[in-house]
């Protein structure tokens, strides 16, 4: 079993959809949590942390679930300038910041 | 604004040569990482530093060899290119080794091994 999971897609949704991805983490003593946004044949780069309560960032929701042991993004009013691979980012425990990535989901939002 | 900067872009081996992936940072950040990324797999980190003179294996180290002579560089050497180590190479660094700093990535070097 793959340590973090994500469902590869795609998702196509149109203009002004809203949006959600899952993913899930299989080592509960996961400390931290990110989604990465890597638009094709780029290099990844951060959308949000993903705190406990959960949190915002103007059309983008994170939120964890420790019990369940999975994180969600929300996209709303999605954007053409959405598409692009989302990745699920999980730190685990331990002192250096090794990060362990999903495989990602890919999104195209079509117009 | 540089950032990390991977040189080279694009490279083609052939099964048994080595070659060295250059990977350089201007922001002072003292936690650098090699990771590849494989269709269907995912970034996987082959190896780490959390700081000059200090490195560390990954998940996926084996036919790879690093250096962390200065805080700035983090070379990535391939001993004897096989065709398993065709993938697209990303170096990344981050503030510190500690913590939850975002990760800073390079543009990428796309390896093919034939």
């Amino acid at each position: 079993r793959k340590e973090v999971e994500q469902d590869p897609g795609p998702f196509n949704v149109p203009e002004g959809a809203t949006v959600a991805f899952n993913c899930t983490y299989s080592n509960s003593a996961s400390q931290s949590f990110f989604w990465y946004r890597q638009d094709c044949r780029k290099e990844p780069k951060l959308l949000m942390s993903v705190y406990s309560s959960g949190n915002e960032d103007g059309r983008f929701t994170a939120q964890l679930n420790r019990a369940s042991q999975y994180i969600s993004l929300l996209i709303r009013d999605s954007k053409l300038s959405d598409s692009a691979t989302y990745l699920c980012v999980v730190k685990n425990g331990g002192a250096t910041n090794k990060l362990i990535f999903g495989t990602g989901t890919l999104l195209a939002v079509q117009p | 604004n540089a950032g990390v900067t991977q040189t080279p872009k694009f490279q083609v081996l052939k099964t048994g040569q080595s070659m060295t992936l250059q990977c350089a940072q201007d922001m002072n950040h003292e936690y650098m990482s090699w990771y590849r990324q494989d269709p269907g797999m995912g970034l996987r980190l082959i190896h780490y530093s959390v700081g000059a003179g200090i490195t560390d294996q990954g998940e996926v180290p084996n036919g790879y060899n690093v250096s962390r002579s200065t805080t700035e560089d983090f070379p990535l050497r391939l001993l004897s290119a096989a065709p398993s180590q065709t993938s697209v190479y990303f170096c990344a660094s981050s503030y510190s080794g500690t913590g939850n700093s975002p990760l800073h990535f390079g543009n990428g070097t796309r390896l093919t091994v034939t």
